[in-house]
């Protein structure tokens, strides 16, 4: 099946400071997706990208699908420390019986005030 | 609330005992997922249900798992004969559809299970 490659799995930063996570795989996906997790809460979805080159921006935070269809970034900018918590990305890929969602296995932010 | 609810938030449990978890949907939203999240690992997939087609059970990681979805809405994730590795954030989602849109899922805030 299909597997995300997230990087880095974990980040420790400055408040203020810009951040920058990808997400590669092998597979071409049709939708990247990017969530936040924050502790003891469920992901909650931040940007949703439909076309390869998009490049789609949620105030602080920026995200780009790939040209290749095969992988996605997210930027964060002037970071707070509310942004500390888990991001994941995920891909999602049309088959004939549906889709399917795929995650990557997270970068866990912490930002030190 | 309009949320995706679980319950419970909490479960401790003995090794060999079946748990059951239990999860409300969005109201309105067709399909239902069941994903496991292990300490410090990303979101495992493992079941799926879309109105009432047959689940989509791919993803469960043996046959003491199972799970049903009545009515098209409430879903309970059963795991029979619980063992220590089952211990992990069970967290249930929900979206419209599973087509073009159906991306969009909405989480729970899980079911965190111990397995003494």
């Amino acid at each position: 099946g299909q597997q995300l490659n997230q990087s880095p799995q974990s980040m420790f930063i400055q408040e203020g400071e810009d951040v920058s996570m990808n997400c590669t795989s092998s597979s071409i996906f049709n939708t990247w997706l990017w969530y936040k997790q924050d502790p003891g809460e469920g992901p909650v979805l931040l940007i949703a990208l439909y076309k390869a080159g998009e490049l789609t921006s949620n105030g602080r935070l920026t995200a780009q699908f790939g040209i290749t269809r095969k992988d996605s970034f997210l930027n964060i900018s002037a970071s707070i420390p509310s942004d500390v918590g888990i991001y994941f990305c995920a891909g999602l890929i049309w088959e004939t019986r549906g889709s399917r969602l795929t995650f990557g296995e997270g970068t866990q932010l912490t930002v030190n005030p | 609330g309009a949320g995706v609810s679980q319950s419970p938030s909490n479960k401790v449990t003995e090794k060999g005992k079946d748990v059951e978890l239990r999860c409300d949907p969005i109201s309105g939203h067709t399909a239902l997922y069941w994903y496991r999240q292990s300490l410090g690992q990303g979101l495992e997939f493992l079941i799926y249900f879309q109105g009432n087609s047959a689940p989509d059970k791919s993803g469960l990681p043996s046959d003491r798992f199972s799970a049903e979805r009545t009515g098209g809405s409430v879903s309970t994730l059963t795991i029979q004969r619980t063992q220590q590795e089952d211990s992990a954030v069970y967290l249930c989602a929900s979206s419209f559809s599973r087509g073009r849109f159906g991306e969009k899922l909405f989480f729970g805030s899980g079911t965190q299970l111990s397995v003494l």
